[in-house]
């Protein structure tokens, strides 16, 4: 059971390039995440999923954009990436429903992108 | 504005001594506070929650105690280990929405022998 898998794990982009960050769970998870982790900053989440075809801003959106064309797969692309955009980023999945353990999010490995 | 304030970005801890880390946050919508524990190079990890109607849960050597009053969150570890040196981030969930966490910058913690 992979649980979550993120590819690629790194990845050096030059300003102005574009690449797609790919996440595959295998829990049958209704709800998909893409946060990034910055240092100081915590975790932050950048776009979300509550279903196959359907996604949705989170609190730093610019500059990203997702799709969820198979429930277990959700994409984050940077069309035209900047320094800004140097960070580690996370995907996470959760079932859907009210609290419990069953529905925590868990979260793949990490895909470290740097943008020069 | 940050909802969760993790104020110690670091805490250094002797083996078998208890551990404190706290997590303060701003809003009362929430249904549940949970801990979080990151190793290098992995994901974050689920390690404990407490539900808003409730102000204590413990699960072996941790225990998380909730104070709404002061919106005050704190996670014990007693005894900590070497093991438990991580970054350990307190998350706030709301169920009406989708599931998603609002994270705190996290705590260092270094366990030392």
């Amino acid at each position: 059971n992979a649980g979550v898998t993120q590819t690629p794990k790194f990845r050096v982009l030059k300003t102005g390039q574009s690449m797609t960050l790919l996440c595959a769970q295998d829990m049958n998870h209704e709800y998909m995440y893409w946060y990034r982790q910055d240092p100081g900053m915590g975790l932050r989440l950048i776009h979300y999923s509550v279903g196959e075809g359907t996604t949705a801003k989170g609190e730093v959106p610019d500059g990203y954009n997702v799709s969820r064309l198979k429930k277990q797969n959700f994409l984050l692309g940077l069309e035209s990436a900047a320094p800004s955009q140097t960070s580690v980023y996370f995907c996470a999945s959760a079932g859907a429903g009210a609290f419990s353990g069953a529905n925590v999010l868990t979260f793949g490995a990490g895909s470290r992108l740097t943008v020069l | 504005d940050q909802q969760v304030k993790q104020n110690s970005p670091s805490l250094s801890v002797q083996e078998g001594r208890i551990s404190i880390l706290n997590c303060d946050y701003t809003n009362s919508m929430f249904d549940y506070f949970l801990w979080y524990k990151k190793y290098p190079a992995e994901g974050p990890t689920f390690l404990i929650s407490i539900s808003s109607i409730k102000d204590k849960n413990e699960d072996g050597r941790f225990t998380v105690f909730l104070n709404k009053s002061a919106k005050h969150l704190s996670l014990h570890i007693v005894p900590s280990q070497p093991g438990d040196s991580a970054v350990y981030f307190c998350a706030l969930f709301f169920s009406g929405g989708y599931n998603k966490l609002i994270f705190g910058a996290g705590t260092r913690l270094a366990v030392h022998p």
